[in-house]
């Protein structure tokens, strides 16, 4: 079974534009997580989709949003890059509520 | 507000010992899961080990095993027999069981293992 899929792996922004990334489950998972991973901040959860409808959301200005598709792919849309949005982005899947996480290697956004 | 705090920024183990990471948390709930896992220089996040805040029996996985401590919310991670593969960034994590997949991270604890 394939794992997690997030593309693109590096992403090169400038301040100001917008960017969408993307997250593909393993198979038959309907929940979608993305967290983001800085140095200073640490690991912090951003939403997370089931059966595309946003279940639970983190502490992010409105310039984050995600969608998730019937598929279950995920995306999520930064808009107005600031150059604090660098970070690590990672998506994760389960299947139902309370079974693992699974995790993808993340997209690393750099902001100039 | 759940917390959970890792005191140990980085440590050290000797190949074939035993070393032990800490993390405390907090928390109002009754209910919940903690989890371990390493993040290795490749950045997947990968699950080490699980532990149901209901269930008094320490989960163990192979090498990896916890020392859950409900009352003083402490939650440990053993890892015996350490290989070098074992080097990676350890993560603690605390989720809310029926509060959907909104993970609670540690700051990390650096793991290195030498010869």
């Amino acid at each position: 079974k394939a794992g997690v899929t997030q593309t693109p792996r590096y992403l090169i922004k400038t301040r100001g534009q917008q960017v969408t990334l993307s997250c593909s489950p393993i198979s038959g998972h309907r929940s979608v997580s993305w967290y983001q991973q800085t140095p200073g901040q640490g690991l912090q959860f951003l939403f997370e989709y089931f059966s595309e409808t946003q279940r639970n959301k983190g502490n992010f200005p409105g310039r984050f949003s995600g969608r998730q598709f019937s598929n279950s792919r995920s995306e999520m849309n930064v808009s107005t890059l600031e150059l604090g949005d660098s970070a690590l982005y990672l998506c994760a899947s389960s299947s139902i509520q309370n079974s693992p996480l699974h995790f993808g290697n993340g997209t690393r956004l750099t902001v100039t | 507000a759940q917390t959970v705090t890792q005191s140990q920024p980085e440590m050290s183990v000797q190949e074939a010992e035993t070393v032990t990471l800490s993390c405390t948390y907090d928390t109002s709930e009754s209910d919940y899961y903690l989890f371990w896992y390493k993040q290795p220089p490749s950045r997947q996040m990968i699950l080490v080990i699980r532990q149901e805040a209901y269930k008094q029996q320490n989960a163990t996985e192979n090498r990896f095993s916890v020392n859950f401590q409900k009352a003083a919310k402490s939650f440990s991670l053993k890892i015996s027999d350490s290989q070098l593969g074992d080097a990676a960034m350890y993560f603690c994590a605390y989720r809310i069981t029926g509060g959907g997949n909104k993970l609670t991270f540690g700051t990390g604890t650096q793991l290195k293992v030498e010869l």
